[in-house]
């Protein structure tokens, strides 16, 4: 299976607040994993991304936590800001091989209020 | 910016006809992958090239083939075009050299393309 499943589908947060977001896989042979942040009209950015031998990486306000052995990892954002609206999406993919295409999560949607 | 362009920015056209996407990879980039975004499907891989030669592919029709040059940039055709196919078209690039750190994919601005 090449799933990615993401959620929450949309989430709002106050400014300040902790924006959580989702995702689980369930290819084993996934050992990349990547979250892209999108605005409007623009391509996918990459904002962060974790292999499977740590189970947290922390860059600057944005963490992954990884759980390797539930197949799931979550993206933290800490003191949420307006400017950190925007579409945002899990990927995996795997890292041996010629064939490294991202899987990616159906997106989640974060409106931070003022 | 991601340093990969895509060309043109939109495109819009009929049903039946045939288009060319265009991406320049990022310098020293070997890799480069396109993906499809639509509201309904989403995010999806449709090809990967690596340095002239394909490598990977996804849920690309029949339709839509893709090739990329010496110079590494590449190009992704879409023929008999139909209503569905109106998405954003993204072009990605990697440096992919097997060494660790070496996946991280670079997205384009993507070409949004109107088949009407």
């Amino acid at each position: 299976q090449q799933q990615v499943k993401q959620s929450p589908q949309s989430l709002i947060v106050q400014k300040g607040g902790i924006s959580i977001i989702n995702c689980a896989y369930e290819n084993t042979a996934f050992d990349y994993f990547p979250w892209y942040q999108q605005f409007p009209g623009k391509g996918p950015a990459l904002l962060i991304a974790i292999r499977p031998d740590v189970s947290e990486k922390k860059e600057g306000r944005f963490t992954i936590s990884f759980n390797k052995s539930a197949k799931q990892f979550s993206l933290h954002i800490m003191d949420s800001q307006p400017g950190d609206s925007a579409t945002y999406f899990c990927a995996a993919s795997t890292s041996s091989g010629s064939a490294r295409q991202l899987t990616f999560g159906s997106g989640t949607q974060l409106t931070v209020l003022p | 910016d991601s340093g990969v362009t895509q060309t043109p920015k939109h495109l819009i056209t009929a049903t039946g006809q045939r288009v060319t996407l265009r991406c320049s990879p990022r310098s020293g980039d070997l890799s480069v992958y396109w993906y499809q975004q639509s509201l309904d499907q989403g995010l999806q891989f449709l090809i990967q090239y690596y340095n002239g030669e394909e490598r990977a592919k996804g849920n690309i029709l029949e339709r839509f083939s893709a090739q990329q040059f010496p110079d590494l940039h590449s190009e992704l055709n879409l023929s008999s075009l139909e209503l569905g196919d109106s998405a954003l078209y993204f072009c990605a690039s990697s440096v992919e050299s097997g060494t660790s750190g070496s996946d991280e994919q670079f997205f384009g601005p993507g070409t949004r393309l109107t088949v009407l």
